[in-house]
């Protein structure tokens, strides 16, 4: 069975960046016709795609993140990662690493556990 | 950009039937997506391309689609069933995954 585990920093300052790694197991992330993404919640608040990744040549964001935001895969970890540049409060969320379906018709059809990301100095 | 529309809140009786909408212009030429998010929890599918369930969602949960507002329905919705609700398309034109506002179902 699939699952996905993201890591990294709980805590990050206003101004830097937001690096999360989620971690593949129960199956490979590498070209087999699923996109990987991020969303991410704010406290409270709706659920918000962030981007998505099926290679390293299809990439593809959320136009109000596209200037500060970078994902990338490693298949030979069988993970892959998000970057968040200059980080304000705003970026306060919980953030989910997903399995998007890819295709015509689109859906998650697998969510990690979420990780708690505060901006705070 | 495109905005998916749903109720900020919804709240049924135990037994009743709940009713919970997403729309927008034409939704009926997209394929949606429902989850169900409970507090503290990541969202669960329960509903995709319209009208299908995964395994181990209840046959109470259903959805359909047409002109502009899709909706899921829960027939004799139970007090377990209270939670958020998101609607999703994929915007093809635009590459990009959208998601309603959510709903809050209320099992009164």
């Amino acid at each position: 069975q699939l699952q996905l585990q993201e890591s990294g920093p709980g805590l990050v300052k206003p101004s830097e960046t937001l690096s999360l790694t989620c971690n593949v197991s129960g199956g490979s992330i590498s070209r087999n016709g699923f996109y990987w993404a991020w969303i991410r919640q704010p406290p409270g608040k709706g659920l918000e795609w962030i981007g998505n990744i099926y290679d390293s040549w299809n990439i593809y964001y959320n136009p109000s993140l596209k200037s500060r935001v970078a994902i990338s895969v490693d298949t030979s970890k069988n993970q892959f990662s998000l970057k968040l540049s200059s980080v304000t409060a705003a970026d306060t969320a919980v953030y989910y690493c997903a399995r998007d379906t890819g295709g015509s018709w689109r859906w998650i059809d697998s969510w990690g556990q979420g990780t708690l990301v505060t901006v705070s100095s | 950009s495109y905005v998916l529309t749903q109720p900020p809140s919804v709240s049924v009786a135990p037994g009743k039937t709940a009713r919970i909408t997403c729309g927008v212009n034409n939704i009926e030429t997209k394929s949606v997506h429902w989850y169900q998010q409970k507090p503290g929890q990541a969202p669960v599918l329960v509903v995709y391309d319209n009208s299908d369930r995964p395994s181990g969602i209840p046959e109470r949960f259903s959805g359909s689609n047409s002109g502009n507002t899709a909706t899921l329905t829960i027939i004799r919705v139970e007090a377990g069933d209270e939670a958020d609700y998101y609607c999703q398309v994929w915007h093809s034109s635009n590459y990009h995954v959208v998601f309603g506002g959510g709903t809050k179902l209320t099992v009164l």
